[in-house]
């Protein structure tokens, strides 16, 4: 059972179409949820840690969101330099791995 | 110049040959990690290291050796190349002074024939 599911898989939005993605996790004790961004053969790019429910983290067009079960990655008006892979990762109180979820993949269209 | 890097960007062997993949950094971070990412499986963890007398096994470290040289510099060795290890290979950082937050390195992308 994956400890990390990310949704949709893929995601086509046109400029300026809100939207959020969604990262569902169990884990026995969370340490921290991450969030990355990758673009095609390149490495991730980290964009936020969130520690504890209810704690909330923003960055330009990005704010990441935390509940005991997900974490919502939500893009206000998205512009074509978004289009990325995001990524979700989860680590426990038990270990150092950050266990990342399979991805969602979004494309931006002007 | 890039904070952490990784040497070679691309490399093409044939099963059986001992590989090493270099990753050094300049971020001054204590913590040392190789991930692999393959499609449809996602990044996994190899082996991890907290400091230069410090190495850990991850979830999938059969098949793999790491070497941590001086703070900055950690190795990956695959002794005898097989094609499932043909992958992406990541190198990523981590400061025990600040968060859990791991920084990324620009991969190294491995054909094994």
């Amino acid at each position: 059972e994956d400890q990390v599911t990310q949704s949709p898989e893929a995601l086509r939005l046109q400029e300026g179409e809100s939207s959020s993605l969604n990262c569902s996790y169990t884990v026995s004790g969370l340490r921290g949820l991450f969030w990355y961004r990758q673009d095609p053969g390149k490495g991730p790019e980290f964009l936020f840690t969130l520690y504890s429910a209810g704690e909330e983290k923003e960055k330009e067009r990005l704010k990441a969101t935390l509940t005991k079960k997900e974490s919502f990655l939500h893009i206000t008006a998205p512009k074509p330099e978004d289009s990325a892979t995001y990524l979700c990762a989860v680590q426990e109180y038990s270990g150092y791995a950050l266990n990342f979820g399979k991805g969602t993949s979004l494309l931006v269209t002007p | 110049d890039a904070d952490v890097t990784q040497t070679p960007r691309n490399r093409i062997t044939k099963t059986g040959k001992r590989i090493m993949l270099e990753c050094s950094q300049t971020k001054g971070h204590d913590r040392m990690y190789w991930y692999r990412q393959d499609p449809g499986l996602g990044l996994r963890l190899i082996y991890y290291s907290f400091d230069v007398k410090d190495i850990n096994k991850g979830e999938i470290s059969d098949g793999y050796s790491v070497s941590r040289q001086a703070q900055a510099k950690f190795s990956l060795s695959l002794e005898s190349a097989i094609p499932n290890q043909t992958a992406l290979y990541f190198c990523a950082t981590g400061n025990r002074a600040g968060g859990w937050e791991q920084f990324f390195g620009p991969g190294t992308r491995l054909t094994v024939l």
